[in-house]
């Protein structure tokens, strides 16, 4: 089945690093795929998606490409701020009876310190 | 703007007592789901539904009942509490399918559940 498999936590790092999550996925089909970030105490927010093949989705600074042939979709941002403190999800939706649902990663929580 | 709202935002339960977590939504979605979020598990699905009257089984749907009676509420019981149910339970909806939908799932701030 689908799966969705994110890099080990927890993540700290110091303001203004530069931040990369990994992200890798098993999908039977062409996956749409998503980063969904959850601040403490609140559900999850979309962060960016991508539905096809190089497609870039970017949003607040922070950027995934989606790569086929590595199968993977690795967030990335080029200075992290305080407020980015969060745990961010990969996902994916595939299509057939997947394409009614959402298949997450574990999570990888980061930790910016100022 | 209200979005998806859960009730309660806590509870506690001593094992075989039953509840039932409450989730609306104010944006004529037509999917809602039901996930679990455990330490190092990510979000694991329960049950979903694609429109009023209609449920399905996700990944871990053991132990968990669902309805959707009207389309904007989608309630999770659990009949038989047991310790292994501790956990925190998240409500999403959807417009559509997420794969073909811009905003693909809209979540609930969660209900925090432990099983005594």
């Amino acid at each position: 089945g689908d799966s969705v498999t994110q890099m080990e936590g927890p993540v700290t790092l110091s303001e203004e690093a530069f931040l990369t999550i990994n992200c890798t996925y098993t999908a039977t089909g062409y996956p749409s795929l998503f980063w969904y970030v959850q601040y403490p105490g609140e559900g999850l927010q979309l962060l960016l998606k991508a539905t096809k093949a190089d497609d870039k989705g970017s949003n607040k600074g922070f950027e995934a490409t989606y790569r086929k042939e590595t199968t993977s979709f690795h967030l990335e941002k080029g200075s992290v701020q305080v407020s980015d403190s969060a745990v961010y999800f990969c996902a994916l939706s595939d299509r057939g009876q997947g394409a009614q649902k959402l298949v997450f990663g574990q999570g990888t929580r980061l930790t910016i310190n100022p | 703007n209200a979005g998806v709202t859960q009730t309660p935002k806590f509870r506690v339960l001593k094992t075989g007592q039953s509840m039932t977590l409450l989730c609306a939504q104010d944006m004529n979605h037509e999917y809602m789901y039901w996930y679990r979020q455990d330490p190092g598990m990510g979000l694991r699905l329960i049950h979903y539904s694609v429109g009023e009257g209609t449920t399905a089984k996700g990944e871990v749907p053991d132990g968990y009942n669902v309805s959707r009676l009207k389309k904007q509420n989608f309630l999770l019981g659990l009949e038989s509490a047991a310790p292994s149910q501790t956990s925190v339970y998240f409500c999403a909806s959807s417009p559509g399918p997420p794969l073909y939908s811009n905003q693909p799932q809209h979540f609930g701030d969660g209900t925090r559940l432990s099983i005594l």
